[in-house]
């Protein structure tokens, strides 16, 4: 398996712009996740979904951010408006199973976004 | 929700040498505790997870101890090598599911 597929790998915008986010989990693995790291906060978990239903956002800072999971190998994490404070590495990670507890999260390579 | 410590935030170890470093949770509703490795410009790795109070895991020169009862896990590294250098996270769920990540030892290997 290719692993967690993230696109794209960098992400230069300007602020106010719509920027949107890929993922494709690996095949077979029920959870996604979606986590932001910064300097200032480290790793942060945006969001979670289980076979393609959102389960806790709790994590997303404020309505500009919203995620989709249409279907089992495919999600997308948008920012409209976006601003200069979204700028951050995005990382997507999947796992099997529970994906909580003893799962093993497998990481994406990550979206550098970059808003100007 | 638990507060993931992690300590050092940084550590220089000379090429050799063994190093450890810590990362303290609440001991109270514990579930289970995960190391990652993440190397600079990549994504985080998987290293261990750990449940029991004295479980103990091992892959190769590294090696990982977790104490539920005073809420701590150590990772060691033995005879540390280039290769190691990377930030060590560590990740702690409590008995709600709440999945809580510690900042990083980030670890530097010198030749």
């Amino acid at each position: 398996d290719a692993g967690v597929i993230q696109s794209p790998r960098h992400e230069v915008t300007e602020m106010g712009q719509e920027v949107t986010l890929r993922c494709k989990p690996i095949s077979g693995h029920d959870y996604l996740f979606w986590y932001r790291q910064t300097m200032m906060r480290g790793l942060e978990l945006l969001i979670y979904f289980n076979n393609n239903v959102p389960i806790d956002d709790s994590g997303m800072p404020e309505d500009r951010f919203s995620a989709k999971m249409p279907n089992a190998s495919f999600s997308t994490l948008k920012i409209q408006p976006s601003e200069p404070r979204d700028s951050a590495v995005y990382f997507c990670a999947s796992s099997v199973g529970s994906g909580w507890g003893t799962d093993t999260q497998y990481f994406g390579p990550g979206t550098r976004l970059t808003v100007l | 929700i638990l507060n993931v410590e992690q300590s050092p935030q940084s550590l220089h170890v000379q090429e050799g040498d063994s190093t450890n470093f810590t990362c303290s949770f609440p001991s109270s509703n514990f579930y289970a505790l995960h190391w990652y490795r993440w190397e600079t410009a990549k994504s985080p790795e998987a290293l261990f997870v750990m449940t029991l109070n004295g479980d103990e895991k091992k892959k190769g020169r590294i090696s990982a101890t977790l104490n539920t009862k005073e809420g701590y896990s150590y990772l060691y590294i033995k005879g540390s090598q280039p290769e190691d250098s990377a930030t060590y996270l560590c990740a702690c769920m409590d008995s709600n599911y709440q999945l809580i990540w510690g900042a990083g030892t980030k670890l530097i290997i010198k030749p």
